[in-house]
C-alpha cells in the first residue's frame, strides 16, 4: 500500500501569496496518477488536478500540478481568499488508493 | 451534469452494521467509478474502496477488508456501502465520489453522510 506524505502541514500566507504543496509518496506511482482536492470547511472536497498536471473543469488557471515518480507539487500562483482550506493529495495508480494527511492552507 | 444523492444520517449502536447509499442521477460514463472516502470528526481523508459497476469489479483498502462490502445495483444507478461489526471509532462523515474512467481522479462528490456510532 502506497503511503503519502504531505509537507508542510499547515502553510500560512498571504492573498495574492504563491504556495507551493508538497506530496511525497512511499513508491513510484504508476503513470502519475496524483490528484490534488481542496476542502473548505464543512463542504465535500473538490478536484482541482487530475493525472498530477491536469486542471478539472472550471478550475482557475493559478492552479498547477506537476512531478513524476514519488514527488509531486501543488502550486497555486496568487492565492485568492476562497484558497485558504486543506489540500489532499490522493494516488490511484495502485489499488488500494490512498490520500496525504492533509496540508491546511491559513491567512498569516 | 451528474450529481450523487447520499441516504441520511444514521445513529447505531457499537457492535451493529450500517448501509449508506449513493444514487446517481444525470449522464454517466459507461466506464465510471464510484469510491467511498470517510472523514472522521477533525481528521483527513481516508479511503475506504471503490466499485467499477460495468466491470463488476470491487476494490477495498486493507484496513476494511472483511467489515466493508460495496456492491452496485446498475438499473438504479445506486451503489451501497455496507460496514459491519461498528465501533466508535467509524464515528464519521463517509462521502461517495464519482471519476468518469479509472484513470482520472474523483469529480463529482455527494454532500455525505453522518455516520454517529453509540450506544
Amino acid at each position: 500500500e502506497i503511503v503519502l506524505t504531505q509537507s508542510p502541514g499547515t502553510l500560512s500566507l498571504s492573498p495574492g501569496d504563491r504556495a507551493t504543496l508538497s506530496c511525497r509518496a512511499s513508491q513510484s506511482i504508476s503513470s502519475g496518477y496524483v490528484a490534488w482536492y481542496r476542502q473548505k470547511p464543512g463542504q465535500s472536497p473538490t478536484l482541482l488536478i487530475s493525472d498530477a498536471s491536469t486542471r478539472a473543469a472550471g478550475v482557475p488557471d493559478r492552479f498547477s500540478g506537476s512531478g513524476s515518480g514519488t514527488d509531486f507539487t501543488l502550486t497555486i500562483s496568487r492565492l485568492e481568499p476562497e484558497d485558504f482550506a486543506v489540500y489532499y493529495c490522493q494516488q490511484y495508480g495502485s489499488m488500494p488508493a490512498s490520500f496525504g494527511q492533509g496540508t491546511k492552507l491559513d491567512i498569516k | 451534469q451528474v450529481q450523487l444523492e447520499q441516504s441520511g444520517a444514521e445513529v447505531k449502536k457499537p457492535g451493529s452494521s450500517v448501509r449508506v447509499s449513493c444514487k446517481a442521477s444525470g449522464d454517466t460514463s459507461r466506464s465510471h467509478t464510484i469510491t467511498w472516502v470517510r472523514q472522521a470528526p477533525g481528521q483527513g481523508l481516508e479511503w475506504m474502496g471503490r466499485s467499477i459497476p460495468s466491470l463488476g469489479l470491487q476494490d477495498y483498502a486493507r484496513k476494511f477488508q472483511g467489515r466493508v462490502t460495496i456492491t452496485a445495483d446498475t438499473p438504479s444507478s445506486t451503489v451501497y456501502m455496507d460496514l459491519r461489526g461498528l465501533t466508535s471509532a467509524d464515528t464519521a462523515i463517509y462521502f461517495c465520489a464519482r471519476s468518469h474512467d479509472p484513470s482520472y481522479g474523483m469529480d463529482v462528490w455527494g454532500r455525505g453522510t453522518t455516520v454517529i456510532v453509540s450506544s
